[in-house]
């Protein structure tokens, strides 16, 4: 079983929609990383949280210590949004950054 | 200046030849990253330098060779390559390593083994 899992794995959603993937760990964490990746591109981080709730533009992130668990929301999605989300968590015994294995969202017109 | 570039974009070579490849950044960041990232997998860590010195080496085959000449600069050299080592390959920095910093990505440089 992955240290850090996501859901869903594969998301197509229609412009407009609210969407929501989740990512839960099994280790100890510092910090969660929400990444995203367009196709055959590099990585953009979009969130670092420990505790709370972060928000930029039409993204908010989530996160829960005790249920060991953060959510990524995007509202009002638009085709461009389309790409893999990437939850990533600083943990484990050295630190280091532990990769969930994305989510892969298409938003259709 | 939050960005960190890598260079070549593409790259492909057989498996005598040698290149590298070279990832710099301009935050005043003292850790960097070399990443591996096959298709549809999440990126897997190779090395980490901090204050140019190499900290981690994540039994990475001798094949990859590292190199961190400043704070700024950190090349990744290649030499007798596989096949299998085809992938994208990505450069990170974040402020210090060891802790809880935000790591900044490159784009990434598309290698292709023949």
């Amino acid at each position: 079983k992955n240290e850090v899992e996501q859901s869903p794995q594969n998301l197509t959603a229609q412009e407009g929609e609210f969407i929501t993937i989740n990512c839960s760990y099994s280790v100890g964490i510092s910090a969660l990383h929400w990444l995203q990746q367009h196709p055959g591109g590099g990585i953009v981080s979009l969130f670092m949280l420990s505790s709370g709730k972060k928000k930029h533009g039409r993204l908010i992130a989530t996160i829960n210590i005790q249920e060991k668990h953060s959510s990524l929301h995007i509202t009002a999605s638009h085709p461009r949004d389309s790409a893999v989300y990437i939850c990533a968590v600083y943990g484990g015994a050295t630190n280091k950054l532990i990769f969930g294995t994305g989510t892969l969202l298409a938003v259709q017109p | 200046d939050t960005e960190v570039t890598q260079t070549p974009k593409h790259l492909v070579m057989g498996m005598t030849n040698k290149k590298s490849l070279k990832c710099e950044q301009h935050m005043g960041h003292r850790a960097m990253y070399w990443y591996k990232q096959k298709a549809k997998k999440p990126p897997e860590l190779m090395f980490v330098y901090s204050y140019e010195k190499l900290s981690i080496n994540e039994s990475v085959p001798s094949r990859f060779s590292p190199e961190c000449p400043n704070s700024s600069l950190l090349n990744l050299h290649l030499h007798a390559l596989q096949p299998e080592d085809s992938a994208l390959y990505l450069c990170a920095s974040s402020r210090l390593a060891g802790g809880v910093y935000e790591q900044y990505f490159g784009p990434g440089t598309r290698l292709t083994v023949t």
